[in-house]
């Protein structure tokens, strides 16, 4: 099972939207609407943002949104603030045994 | 609320085997699903193994089938994972996560984390 395909990073000023995007397969982006999202900063635990395709848990900012078309999920994030600077991996389930897999990682630059 | 507190850093030879412990809070062991995932210096989580919902067993990650074991004490809400014949692309971050007791994808909360060094 590969690792999802994510840009190795993504840019944005204050106040500005970037979108990440996340490609797979049938066999888990396009086969299930079970994409999650993570947030990781320097030396911390992955926070989850979102959670089937477009999903907040209690407590994430309404700035964080998801989507998918056909094998490939994004994440946008809009009105970007300092502390969005991170590293952002995407997740979603699959056919295989390994059941979970993650994508690449997408650092964000907030300039 | 789900707390996870995992056991600290540890330094193995190749060769040798490694378990990791994370104590549950909030709930007892028996009311949440059990993941294991590990992140390799400067790379993405890698999900280990942990509650398969489509039986309601233990799946392990292809990529680790024949390695890895993971157990509950259900008297002291504490998941282990052991991982042998470690050798140093072993090296990384491993992390206990709640995650889906239904078919899903979600891991959260996430432990704090413990590093494990392979080094002769």
């Amino acid at each position: 099972q590969s690792a999802l395909t994510q840009p190795a990073s993504v840019s944005g000023s204050p106040g500005q939207s970037i979108t990440i995007s996340c490609t797979g397969t049938s066999s888990d982006v396009g086969g299930y609407d079970y994409v999650s999202w993570y947030q990781q900063h320097p030396g911390k635990a992955p926070k989850l943002i979102i959670y089937d395709i477009n999903y907040r848990p209690s407590g994430v900012s309404d700035r964080f949104s998801g989507s998918k078309s056909g094998n490939t999920a994004s994440l946008t994030i809009s009105g970007l603030l300092a502390e969005d600077e991170a590293v952002y991996y995407c997740s979603a389930y699959t056919s295989t045994n390994t059941r979970y897999v993650f994508g690449t990682g997408t650092k964000v630059t907030v300039l | 609320q789900v707390q996870l507190v995992q056991s600290g850093a540890e330094v193995k030879k190749p060769g040798a085997s490694v378990k990791v412990s994370c104590k549950v809070s909030g709930y007892t062991l028996s009311e949440v699903s059990m993941h294991w995932v590990r992140q390799a210096p400067g790379k993405g989580p890698e999900w280990m193994g942990g509650f398969d919902p489509e039986n309601g067993g233990t799946l392990y990650a292809q990529n680790f089938q024949g390695r890895v074991t993971m157990t509950e004490d259900t008297s002291t809400d504490t998941a282990y994972v052991e991982l042998s014949r470690l050798r140093s692309e072993d090296t990384a971050v491993y992390y206990c996560a709640t995650g889906p007791t239904l078919r899903g994808n979600w891991f959260d909360p996430w432990g704090q984390g413990t590093l494990v060094t392979v080094s002769s």
